[in-house]
């Protein structure tokens, strides 16, 4: 079984429909992220939680909204979802920030992937 | 805000070496990564350098100077299932915050 779970592993929704993206970890991670990836644009930063009290807007929080129900899970909603909202959605945890010892990397865990498209 | 740039696509011979290149400006600097990704599939980790110098593991060797913004990624005898996005991240320090930023990525075909 994946360490990092999404659901729904795929979805295609229209215009103004509200859409929740689900992931769960069994890593014990404090940290978790959401990331979308688009053709040519790479991985961009959406929402960050570094515990369940602390929500985080990254690059690209405009019309996303993100909620950490507890450790093991952060979801990610479109309230009203557009067409230019087609990615592909990654969740990833990590573990400490990292630092100079290269034993601790602070590296990212991904799930397996969402892939969202707006009609 | 941060400057990450690679290769787009790179085409290179099963058993031969590659190396791919990665460029960065940003402020903050606290670490680079490697991570491979296969076509729809999730990125995984495959190396991470904070310290200037070579690191290597097995078939992949990441270098990394702080001074010149460069990393590369070397790949030895290449195998067809290397074929993958070679993604080039860099954790950035800035308002208490750890945070990866990533380029593009670099689409590398091997050919028999």
């Amino acid at each position: 079984d994946a360490d990092v779970t999404q659901t729904p592993r795929n979805r295609i929704t229209k215009t103004g429909k509200r859409i929740m993206l689900e992931c769960s970890q069994t890593k014990g991670h404090d940290r978790m992220y959401w990331y979308r990836q688009d053709p040519g644009l790479g991985l961009r930063l959406i929402y960050y939680s570094f515990d369940v009290k602390d929500i985080n807007k990254g690059e690209i929080s405009d019309g996303y909204s993100v909620s950490r129900q507890a450790q093991a899970k952060f979801s990610l909603s479109l309230e009203s979802a557009i067409p230019n909202q087609t990615a592909l959605y990654f969740c990833a945890t990590s573990d400490l920030a990292g630092g100079k010892a290269v034993a601790n990397t602070g590296e990212l865990f991904f799930g397996e992937g969402s892939r969202l498209t707006v009609l | 805000g941060q400057n990450i740039d690679q290769p787009t696509e790179m085409t290179a011979t099963e058993g031969a070496i590659v190396q791919i290149n990665c460029t960065y400006q940003t402020s903050g600097f606290n670490g680079l990564f490697w991570y491979q990704q296969h076509a729809g599939e999730a990125p995984t980790f495959l190396s991470y350098n904070v310290l200037d110098g070579l690191e290597e593991k097995g078939r992949f060797s990441s270098f990394l100077s702080r001074s010149k913004g460069y990393s590369y990624l070397l790949l030895k005898e290449l195998q067809m299932k290397d074929s993958a996005s070679y993604l080039c991240a860099v954790r950035v320090t800035t308002t208490g915050a750890n945070n990866l930023f990533f380029g593009t990525g670099t689409r590398l075909t091997v050919i028999p």
